[in-house]
Protein backbone atom coordinates (compact mmCIF):
# COMPACT_ATOMS: atom_id res chain seq x y z
CA UNK A 1 0.00 0.00 0.00
CA UNK A 2 0.37 3.86 -0.03
CA UNK A 3 3.40 4.96 2.22
CA UNK A 4 3.01 8.73 2.99
CA UNK A 5 6.01 10.16 5.21
CA UNK A 6 6.06 13.92 6.36
CA UNK A 7 9.11 16.29 7.59
CA UNK A 8 9.27 17.63 10.14
CA UNK A 9 6.93 16.25 12.87
CA UNK A 10 7.70 20.07 14.55
CA UNK A 11 8.63 23.13 13.19
CA UNK A 12 8.73 26.57 15.18
CA UNK A 13 9.27 29.91 13.58
CA UNK A 14 8.65 33.56 14.37
CA UNK A 15 5.59 35.56 13.18
CA UNK A 16 6.26 36.83 9.46
CA UNK A 17 9.04 33.91 8.88
CA UNK A 18 8.04 31.04 6.14
CA UNK A 19 7.28 27.83 7.35
CA UNK A 20 8.13 24.54 4.99
CA UNK A 21 6.92 20.69 5.47
CA UNK A 22 7.65 18.36 2.91
CA UNK A 23 6.21 14.34 2.30
CA UNK A 24 6.98 11.96 0.38
CA UNK A 25 5.27 8.88 -1.26
CA UNK A 26 5.80 5.53 -2.54
CA UNK A 27 3.05 4.88 -5.24
CA UNK A 28 3.50 6.59 -8.77
CA UNK A 29 0.21 6.26 -10.01
CA UNK A 30 -0.90 8.39 -6.82
CA UNK A 31 -2.87 11.32 -8.59
CA UNK A 32 -4.12 13.93 -5.91
CA UNK A 33 -2.30 15.76 -3.18
CA UNK A 34 -4.47 17.62 -0.29
CA UNK A 35 -2.96 19.18 2.64
CA UNK A 36 -5.47 19.43 5.56
CA UNK A 37 -5.21 21.96 8.87
CA UNK A 38 -6.05 20.96 11.67
CA UNK A 39 -6.63 23.02 15.20
CA UNK A 40 -6.66 21.33 18.43
CA UNK A 41 -10.03 19.48 19.08
CA UNK A 42 -11.15 20.21 15.88
CA UNK A 43 -11.92 18.83 12.28
CA UNK A 44 -9.35 18.63 9.61
CA UNK A 45 -9.49 21.49 7.09
CA UNK A 46 -8.62 21.11 3.54
CA UNK A 47 -6.59 23.98 2.69
CA UNK A 48 -4.62 23.46 -0.45
CA UNK A 49 -4.52 20.34 -3.19
CA UNK A 50 -3.09 20.08 -5.73
CA UNK A 51 -3.44 17.39 -8.71
CA UNK A 52 -0.40 15.04 -11.22
CA UNK A 53 -0.82 16.88 -14.20
CA UNK A 54 0.39 20.60 -12.00
CA UNK A 55 3.83 21.26 -10.19
CA UNK A 56 3.12 24.04 -8.02
CA UNK A 57 -0.50 25.81 -7.10
CA UNK A 58 -0.55 29.29 -5.19
CA UNK A 59 -3.62 30.41 -2.79
CA UNK A 60 -2.63 33.77 -0.63
CA UNK A 61 0.05 33.21 1.81
CA UNK A 62 -0.19 29.45 1.20
CA UNK A 63 1.60 27.47 -2.10
CA UNK A 64 1.96 23.59 -2.57
CA UNK A 65 4.76 22.46 -4.73
CA UNK A 66 4.78 18.58 -6.41
CA UNK A 67 7.64 16.94 -7.56
CA UNK A 68 6.19 13.78 -9.57
CA UNK A 69 9.90 12.33 -10.86
CA UNK A 70 11.23 12.21 -6.95
CA UNK A 71 7.56 11.42 -5.94
CA UNK A 72 7.66 14.54 -2.56
CA UNK A 73 5.41 17.51 -2.54
CA UNK A 74 5.97 20.18 -0.07
CA UNK A 75 3.71 22.61 1.59
CA UNK A 76 4.87 26.44 1.70
CA UNK A 77 3.74 29.37 4.36
CA UNK A 78 5.00 32.34 3.66
CA UNK A 79 4.46 35.28 6.18
CA UNK A 80 3.18 33.09 9.23
CA UNK A 81 0.89 34.27 11.55
CA UNK A 82 -0.31 33.47 14.87
CA UNK A 83 -3.39 31.90 13.67
CA UNK A 84 -1.20 29.32 11.67
CA UNK A 85 -0.31 27.73 14.86
CA UNK A 86 -1.88 24.24 14.37
CA UNK A 87 -1.17 20.79 12.97
CA UNK A 88 -0.87 20.17 9.43
CA UNK A 89 -1.35 16.92 7.40
CA UNK A 90 -0.09 15.73 3.70
CA UNK A 91 -2.42 13.29 1.86
CA UNK A 92 -2.05 11.33 -0.95
CA UNK A 93 -4.34 9.56 -3.39
CA UNK A 94 -3.69 6.89 -5.30
CA UNK A 95 -6.02 4.89 -7.71
CA UNK A 96 -9.54 5.04 -8.35
CA UNK A 97 -11.31 4.71 -5.19
CA UNK A 98 -10.42 7.89 -3.86
CA UNK A 99 -8.95 6.30 -0.98
CA UNK A 100 -6.31 9.05 1.37
CA UNK A 101 -3.28 8.31 3.40
CA UNK A 102 -2.34 10.53 5.54
CA UNK A 103 1.13 11.56 6.71
CA UNK A 104 1.83 11.66 10.72
CA UNK A 105 1.46 15.56 10.52
CA UNK A 106 3.52 18.43 11.30
CA UNK A 107 2.43 20.45 14.45
CA UNK A 108 3.62 24.10 13.08
CA UNK A 109 4.16 27.01 16.51
CA UNK A 110 4.11 30.42 15.35
CA UNK A 111 5.64 32.27 17.72
CA UNK A 112 4.47 36.21 17.71
CA UNK B 1 -24.11 24.20 3.23
CA UNK B 2 -24.30 22.34 6.16
CA UNK B 3 -21.34 20.23 6.63
CA UNK B 4 -21.12 16.62 7.52
CA UNK B 5 -22.76 15.39 10.67
CA UNK B 6 -21.77 13.26 13.91
CA UNK B 7 -23.00 12.16 16.82
CA UNK B 8 -22.07 11.88 19.65
CA UNK B 9 -19.26 14.28 20.16
CA UNK B 10 -17.49 12.46 22.98
CA UNK B 11 -18.02 9.15 24.54
CA UNK B 12 -16.61 7.49 27.45
CA UNK B 13 -17.00 3.31 28.05
CA UNK B 14 -15.68 0.76 29.60
CA UNK B 15 -13.42 -2.18 27.80
CA UNK B 16 -15.51 -4.61 26.84
CA UNK B 17 -18.55 -2.51 26.42
CA UNK B 18 -20.45 -1.59 23.23
CA UNK B 19 -20.83 1.64 21.28
CA UNK B 20 -22.28 3.27 17.93
CA UNK B 21 -21.15 6.55 16.26
CA UNK B 22 -23.58 7.99 13.62
CA UNK B 23 -22.35 10.05 10.56
CA UNK B 24 -24.74 12.38 8.18
CA UNK B 25 -22.79 13.22 5.22
CA UNK B 26 -23.31 16.23 3.27
CA UNK B 27 -25.83 16.37 1.14
CA UNK B 28 -25.30 14.54 -2.24
CA UNK B 29 -22.17 13.16 -1.23
CA UNK B 30 -22.12 9.16 -3.03
CA UNK B 31 -18.62 8.47 -1.03
CA UNK B 32 -18.56 8.39 2.67
CA UNK B 33 -15.46 7.44 5.27
CA UNK B 34 -14.55 6.64 8.61
CA UNK B 35 -11.05 7.43 9.56
CA UNK B 36 -9.94 6.50 13.44
CA UNK B 37 -7.10 9.56 14.37
CA UNK B 38 -5.39 8.05 17.40
CA UNK B 39 -3.78 11.21 19.29
CA UNK B 40 -0.85 12.44 17.94
CA UNK B 41 -1.29 10.79 14.13
CA UNK B 42 -2.79 11.14 11.26
CA UNK B 43 -6.57 9.96 10.17
CA UNK B 44 -6.59 6.13 9.02
CA UNK B 45 -9.33 5.03 6.48
CA UNK B 46 -11.09 2.21 8.40
CA UNK B 47 -13.97 2.19 5.54
CA UNK B 48 -15.13 3.54 2.44
CA UNK B 49 -18.87 3.41 1.41
CA UNK B 50 -19.81 4.57 -2.34
CA UNK B 51 -23.38 4.95 -1.97
CA UNK B 52 -24.34 2.20 0.72
CA UNK B 53 -21.49 -0.78 -1.24
CA UNK B 54 -18.49 -0.62 0.44
CA UNK B 55 -15.35 -0.06 -1.42
CA UNK B 56 -12.23 -0.45 0.52
CA UNK B 57 -12.57 -1.99 4.42
CA UNK B 58 -9.58 -3.55 4.59
CA UNK B 59 -7.85 -1.59 7.73
CA UNK B 60 -11.16 -2.28 9.74
CA UNK B 61 -10.48 -4.51 12.65
CA UNK B 62 -13.61 -6.73 11.67
CA UNK B 63 -13.38 -8.98 14.54
CA UNK B 64 -14.80 -5.69 16.62
CA UNK B 65 -16.13 -3.21 13.95
CA UNK B 66 -18.70 -3.20 11.65
CA UNK B 67 -19.91 -0.25 9.97
CA UNK B 68 -23.16 -0.07 7.27
CA UNK B 69 -24.84 2.60 5.25
CA UNK B 70 -27.86 0.91 4.04
CA UNK B 71 -29.81 3.90 2.55
CA UNK B 72 -26.45 5.21 0.61
CA UNK B 73 -26.49 8.27 2.85
CA UNK B 74 -26.44 7.90 7.06
CA UNK B 75 -23.74 5.97 8.01
CA UNK B 76 -23.27 4.08 11.82
CA UNK B 77 -19.79 2.66 12.92
CA UNK B 78 -19.80 0.45 15.52
CA UNK B 79 -17.01 -1.15 18.23
CA UNK B 80 -18.20 -4.40 20.07
CA UNK B 81 -16.64 -5.27 22.29
CA UNK B 82 -14.15 -2.07 22.73
CA UNK B 83 -10.88 -2.56 23.81
CA UNK B 84 -8.49 0.10 25.47
CA UNK B 85 -6.41 0.67 22.03
CA UNK B 86 -9.60 2.00 20.09
CA UNK B 87 -9.75 5.08 22.26
CA UNK B 88 -9.22 7.62 19.66
CA UNK B 89 -11.19 10.49 17.69
CA UNK B 90 -13.53 8.73 14.93
CA UNK B 91 -13.99 11.40 12.01
CA UNK B 92 -16.45 10.29 8.91
CA UNK B 93 -15.56 12.23 6.02
CA UNK B 94 -17.60 12.68 2.48
CA UNK B 95 -16.81 13.45 -1.20
CA UNK B 96 -19.24 14.59 -4.10
CA UNK B 97 -17.37 13.98 -7.34
CA UNK B 98 -14.40 15.13 -7.38
CA UNK B 99 -12.07 13.59 -4.85
CA UNK B 100 -12.02 16.63 -1.99
CA UNK B 101 -13.08 14.78 1.44
CA UNK B 102 -14.70 17.07 4.23
CA UNK B 103 -14.53 16.12 7.47
CA UNK B 104 -16.89 16.06 10.52
CA UNK B 105 -16.54 17.08 13.87
CA UNK B 106 -15.50 13.57 14.96
CA UNK B 107 -16.86 11.60 18.12
CA UNK B 108 -13.60 11.26 20.97
CA UNK B 109 -13.73 8.04 22.62
CA UNK B 110 -12.27 7.13 25.39
CA UNK B 111 -12.30 3.62 26.76
CA UNK B 112 -11.35 2.82 30.41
Amino acid sequence: GENVEQHPSTLSVQEGDSAVIKCTYSDSASNYFPWYKQELGKRPQLIIDIRSNVGEKKDQRIAVTLNKTAKHFSLHITETQPEDSAVYFCAVQGGSNYKLTFGKGTLLTVNP
Amino acid sequence: EAGVAQSPRYKIIEKRQSVAFWCNPISGHATLYWYQQILGQGPKLLIQFQNNGVVDDSQLPKDRFSAERLKGVDSTLKIQPAKLEDSAVYLCASSGQLDTQYFGPGTRLTVL
